[in-house]
């Protein structure tokens, strides 16, 4: 399985945009990238996937280079409420191959 | 739609005693996952069911651990004897499956569970 590496915490004062960047220098073939937000007692929520290039939706965008060794999950505007921890995964397609969760991103998000 | 579900929220027992943790997946994913985290570490995968089987159970800590998923439907995690070292937030999650489906997993709130 491809280990990602992300940096352990960043800040950052509402309405900016934030940018975490994660780095998976073995990623496979059939890899996809996907990115997870999790809030205190809670589960981890899935936020956004991509396999190349850049993917957008309503909560967030993902860019991913030609070589596919890193990605930067995007946050447009954040707000107190997306303060959280933001992980970055790597894992197949192939359906038999559990989650592996890394130590995440705490992002902090101050007025 | 529901998302998934797990009871209880929160556990407190001593050490020597069973617990049973339970969760309901969202209805027709047939991919159903544990998984842990205890105080200080990242969150570890258990294992994995497809169906009413178990396809992936290289995550369990010992045999004190014992998952089942009768029916396919709901299932359950029974922890015997507890030991202090098991303490931690236990999660669930459900996905469709096979395919790039398996990678947006919808996970519950977690069972947090305290052996004292």
């Amino acid at each position: 399985l491809a280990k990602t590496t992300q940096p352990i915490s960043m800040d950052s004062y509402e309405g900016q945009e934030v940018n975490i960047t994660c780095s998976h220098n073995n990623i496979a073939t059939n890899d996809y990238i996907t990115w997870y937000q999790q809030f205190p007692s809670q589960g981890p929520r899935f936020i956004i996937q991509g396999y190349k290039t850049k993917v957008t939706n309503e909560v967030a965008s993902l860019f991913i280079p030609a070589d596919r060794k890193s990605s930067t999950l995007s946050l447009p505007r954040v707000s107190l409420s997306d303060t959280a921890v933001y992980y970055c995964l790597v894992a197949g397609d192939s359906g038999n191959t559990p989650l592996v969760f890394g130590k995440g991103t705490r992002l902090s998000v101050i007025a | 739609e529901a998302g998934v579900t797990q009871f209880p929220s929160h556990s407190v027992i001593e050490k020597g005693q069973t617990v049973t943790l339970r969760c309901d997946p969202i209805s027709g994913h047939d991919n159903l996952y544990w998984y842990r985290r205890v105080m200080g570490k990242e969150i570890k995968f258990l294992l994995h069911f497809v169906k009413e089987s178990k396809q992936d159970e290289s995550g369990m800590p010992n045999n004190r651990f014992l998952a089942e998923r009768t029916g396919g439907t709901y299932s359950t995690l029974k922890v015997q004897p507890a030991e202090l070292e098991d303490s931690g937030v236990y999660f669930c999650a459900s996905s469709q499956g096979p395919g790039i489906r398996n990678t947006e997993a919808f996970f519950g709130q977690g069972t947090r569970l305290t052996v004292v």
